[in-house]
């Protein structure tokens, strides 16, 4: 069965902490997608990105890097010097290719970066 | 912003009301895509609509319908409302409605039942 893991509910960091979100996923496809979306205080979803399971680099965006481990079922999330705008609560979802279209999301993981 | 947009923004309503939430896609995108988000039941994937048609259904109720219009706009229906259905409900959009797509939320409406 497909899920989606964030085992982590809240973390608390200090500003210009590195912080890393954990997600573990599982499914039985072998081609499905993996994507993370942050949702502020204001409450919009805000898609950051998406990888499909081929594709195995690790990306890096500005002050965001993703590493993704097959080998662990695992998709994690890393903000290098979080600022108090990176506070939000972000989920984890995943998409299988053979699947009905729909995501399945993780819990979501509180990140609270404090001045 | 996702370019996905949703009226209103709030609503507050009575036990046993029905209300209409609305969605308009990304310009270009072609499927509908409802979740509700509550504090009990995390995200849940409610329904989606390709081009007018349905083309996957979740957790939705049977008090609660859907449809997409030819204008590609979205209306969720919730009927015979009860207090459990306060919850935050998103709307996404994707260009083809296949897995492969990303799909792109809007705002959210949230919706107080009382």
């Amino acid at each position: 069965a497909q899920k989606v893991t964030q085992a982590q509910t809240e973390i608390s960091v200090v500003e210009k902490e590195d912080v890393t979100l954990d997600c573990v996923y599982e499914t039985r496809d072998t081609t499905y997608y993996l994507f993370w979306y942050k949702q502020p205080p204001s409450g919009e979803l805000v898609f950051l990105i998406r990888r499909n399971s081929f594709d195995e680099q690790n990306e890096i965006s500005g002050r965001y890097s993703w590493n993704f481990q097959k080998s662990t079922s695992s998709f994690n999330f890393t903000i290098t010097a979080s600022q108090v705008v990176d506070s939000a609560v972000y989920f984890c979802a995943l998409s299988e290719a053979s699947g009905t279209y729909k995501y399945i999301f993780g819990t979501g993981t509180r990140l609270k970066v404090l001045a | 912003d996702s370019g996905v947009t949703q009226t209103p923004k709030h609503l507050i309503t009575a036990t046993g009301q029905r209300v209409t939430l609305r969605c308009s896609p990304r310009s270009g995108d072609l499927s509908v895509y409802w979740y509700q988000q509550s504090l009990d039941q995390g995200l849940q994937f409610l329904i989606q609509y390709y081009n007018g048609e349905e083309r996957a259904k979740g957790n939705i109720l049977e008090r609660f319908s859907a449809q997409q219009f030819p204008d590609l706009h979205s209306e969720l229906n919730l009927s015979s409302l009860e207090l459990g259905d306060s919850a935050l409900y998103f709307c996404a959009s994707s260009a083809t409605g296949t897995s492969t797509d990303t799909q792109y939320f809007g705002p959210g409406t949230r919706l107080t039942v009382l």
